[in-house]
C-alpha cells in the first residue's frame, strides 16, 4: 500500500548548524509533497511544499529537494534555531494525503 | 483571517460511549479533512468532505463517521468507543477550487481535540 516514511525518528543538531530531514515515499502517483512542523500541543503547521514537476524549492531558511527517481525528498533547515525544535512530517498526496511517521528535531544551544 | 478551530480541545469518555467532535474551517475553505494521530500509528487519514459530500475515506471502521454542513463546518462522530480510540483528532481545511481532489490544495490544521477513552 501507500506509505511515506522517514529515515530517522530523532535528529539532534547544534544551534546554528544546518539540519537535513529525509523522507521516502512509495506511491509513484504522489504528485504533491508537503512538509509540516508540529510543536507540542499544536496541530501540524505548513512549512513548504513541492510539486512533482520540480526538484527543488526554497523558502525562508528552508529548502525542499525532491528526487523522483529514488522516491525521496528532504527538508533542509539553514542556521537551525531553538525555535525549530519540533516534530517534522513529510506528506505525499496523490488523492488523499499520506503522512510519514515524523522526525523529532532537537536543537542544542 | 482566523485559523481552523476545533471543539472541544479535550475530552474524556468511557468505553462504549459515543463522541462528536466539531471543526470550523478557515473562512472560504470548502474542504475539510479529519486525521487521527497516535504515537504508534502517526497521522492517519480518516475522511475528507467537500461541499457536504464525503469524497475520500481512509481505512477506519464504520464506527467513525462524519458530515459537513452547508457553511463548511464539519463534525466527526465515533460510536461505541474503544480504548484504542484515544488519540489526537486533527481537522484540516483547504480551499479546493475544484469538485475533485486537487493535489495542490494546502491543508491548514487546527489544534486538535485530545480524546481519552477510559
Amino acid at each position: 500500500g501507500e506509505s511515506v516514511g522517514l529515515h530517522l525518528p530523532t535528529l539532534s543538531v547544534q544551534e546554528g548548524d544546518n539540519s537535513i530531514i529525509n523522507c521516502a515515499y512509495s506511491n509513484s502517483a504522489s504528485d504533491y509533497f508537503i512538509w509540516y512542523k508540529q510543536e507540542s500541543g499544536k496541530g501540524p503547521q505548513f512549512i513548504i511544499d513541492i510539486r512533482s514537476n520540480m526538484d527543488k524549492r526554497q523558502g525562508q531558511r528552508v529548502t525542499v529537494l525532491l528526487n523522483k527517481t529514488v522516491k525521496h525528498l528532504s527538508l533542509q533547515i539553514a542556521a537551525t534555531q531553538p525555535g525549530d525544535s519540533a516534530v517534522y512530517f513529510c506528506a505525499g498526496k496523490g488523492g488523499k494525503l499520506i503522512f510519514g511517521q515524523g522526525t523529532e528535531l532537537s536543537v542544542k544551544p | 483571517k482566523a485559523g481552523v478551530t476545533q471543539t472541544p480541545r479535550y475530552l474524556i469518555k468511557t468505553r462504549g460511549q459515543q463522541v462528536t467532535l466539531s471543526c470550523s474551517p478557515i473562512s472560504g475553505h470548502r474542504s475539510v479533512s479529519w486525521y487521527q494521530q497516535t504515537p504508534g500509528q502517526g497521522l492517519q487519514f480518516l475522511f475528507e468532505y467537500f461541499s457536504e459530500t464525503q469524497r475520500n475515506k481512509g481505512n477506519f471502521p464504520g464506527r467513525f463517521s462524519g458530515r459537513q454542513f452547508s457553511n463548511s463546518r464539519s463534525e466527526m462522530n465515533v460510536s461505541t468507543l474503544e480504548l484504542g480510540d484515544s488519540a489526537l483528532y486533527l481537522c484540516a481545511s483547504s480551499w479546493s477550487e475544484r469538485g475533485s481532489s486537487s493535489s495542490t490544495d494546502t491543508q491548514y490544521f487546527g489544534p486538535g481535540t485530545r480524546l481519552t477513552v477510559l
